[in-house]
């Protein structure tokens, strides 16, 4: 039992370069997220998927696509990588989309965008 | 607007001792989640403690206990006798109904800092 697993763990990218971030949980959740955590901003929604076929925008959507591929994967696409985008990205699921259930956390991956 | 504060930037403690890491809060829904979670130096986030809205007592595990004052709308986390395992970065965060402007997205604070000294 992994969790939530993330790949990769880290990357360099070139401004204008296009990367797909990958994410999958073996816990039979629901929903899933893809969160950027920036130093002194805490962790910052991008993108939501509350259940297997949807998605939703989060608090800082622009710049990034995301595919809820089934229901244990969901993957964060950056078409042309900016500067603005380094970051670390963290993954999470949890069992609904309610605020009473906790999300787990994938490791992260460290991006950087030259 | 701010939905989770997080007053204190960084905080040392010496083993063995508690400490109280503060987290406000903003919301107008009656139904809602805090949780907390840690962050050490290895960089993944870790699941602490949760607290429903609703909740008439307070939540512990273990070590842990979160100072629930509704009517303050503070969280704030105690962490019992620390361990120097303890020094990390420590987040609030808050979950609205999905039904809300948030749309039940998990907010965070900004974050504390932990360095537990021996």
């Amino acid at each position: 039992n992994a969790g939530v697993t993330q790949t990769p763990k880290f990357q360099v990218l070139k401004t204008g370069q296009s990367m797909t971030l990958q994410c999958a949980q073996d816990m039979n959740h629901n929903s899933m997220y893809w969160y950027r955590q920036d130093p002194g901003m805490g962790l910052r929604l991008i993108y939501y998927s509350a259940s297997e076929g949807t998605t939703d925008k989060g608090e800082v959507p622009n710049g990034y696509n995301v595919s809820r591929l089934n229901k244990r994967e969901f993957s964060l696409r950056l078409e042309s990588a900016a500067p603005s985008q380094t970051s670390v990205y963290f993954c999470a699921s949890s069992r609904q989309a309610d605020s009473y259930n906790e999300q787990f956390f994938g490791p992260g991956t460290r991006l950087t965008v030259l | 607007a701010q939905k989770i504060t997080q007053t204190q930037p960084g905080m040392f403690v010496q083993e063995k001792e508690a400490v109280t890491l503060d987290c406000t809060y903003d919301t107008s829904d009656p139904s809602y989640g805090l949780f907390w979670y840690k962050q050490p130096s290895s960089g993944e986030m870790i699941f602490l403690i949760y607290q429903g809205s609703y909740d008439q007592q307070n939540a512990t595990e273990g070590r842990y206990s979160l100072n629930f004052q509704k009517a303050r709308k503070s969280a704030n986390l105690v962490i019992s006798a620390s361990q120097l395992g303890d020094s990390a970065m420590y987040f609030c965060a808050m979950r609205e109904p999905i039904f809300t402007d948030s749309w039940g997205k998990l907010q965070f604070g900004a974050g504390t800092q932990v360095v537990v000294t021996p």
